[in-house]
């Protein structure tokens, strides 16, 4: 079936680094392009970054731009984040999402992973 | 960067009754507008798309409306199971923002 595996998340230390994975299966999965979204403990949605359905353009949250880093693997239907010098504040369930077009070209996040904690602490 | 107001924060709402939640954004955008449900414990399901077109199998009850900064999302009929947190979301140019949400309560 169509799905979306987040892996990746644990404890990590406040300045290290993290590194998250999506893996895709039951759609064809180079015609999409990806989301990560996070969610801080009982906090509302937060959209983090986007790739492209080919890896060409990536874009960020203003508020994370230059700490995170998306990429994609149309080979083996991935997609990762990198997350460096991690703060407190980025404590959040991560979820990749997979964009889809709907009718007039109007886009969606239609399928959803089960998400992946990661906790920011000493 | 567009920013999405929600409001109410909080709505209680009688089974049976409508429910209307709103969203309005910073500044003019296009009906790149989407509604998500949000259950405890659960990723979020797309309702809506392009402000007015309901996803697929969401059934008949939910409606989208609205353009350029205010839109909404109502619920006809309100049954048990829609108690659940609603995003609005927009979309424009590689960037994306959410509300922060209105909790829907049914008593």
């Amino acid at each position: 079936q169509v799905q979306l595996v987040e892996s990746g998340g644990g404890v990590v230390q406040p300045g290290r680094a993290l590194g998250l994975s999506c893996a895709a299966s039951g759609f064809a999965f180079r015609s999409h392009a990806i989301h990560w979204v996070r969610q801080a403990p009982g906090k509302g949605l937060e959209w983090v970054a986007v790739i492209s359905y080919d890896g060409r353009k990536r874009s960020y949250a203003e508020s994370l731009k230059g700490r995170f880093t998306i990429s994609r693997d149309n080979s083996k239907n991935t997609v990762d984040l990198q997350m460096n010098s991690l703060r407190a504040e980025d404590t959040a369930v991560y979820y990749c999402a997979r964009e889809t077009w709907g009718s007039e070209g109007y886009t969606s996040f239609d399928v959803w992973g089960q998400g992946t904690m990661v906790s920011v602490s000493s | 960067e567009v920013v999405m107001t929600q409001s109410p924060a909080t709505l209680s709402v009688s089974p049976g009754e409508r429910a209307t939640l709103s969203c309005r954004a910073s500044q003019r955008i296009s009906s790149n507008v989407a509604w998500y449900q949000q259950k405890p414990g659960q990723g979020p399901r797309v309702l809506i798309y392009g402000a007015s077109t309901r996803a697929t199998g969401i059934p008949a009850r939910f409606s989208g409306s609205g353009s350029g900064t205010e839109f909404t999302l109502t619920i006809s009929s309100l049954q048990s199971e829609d108690s659940a947190v609603y995003y609005c979301q927009q979309y424009h140019n590689w960037h994306c923002s959410f509300g922060q949400g209105t909790k829907l309560e049914i008593k």
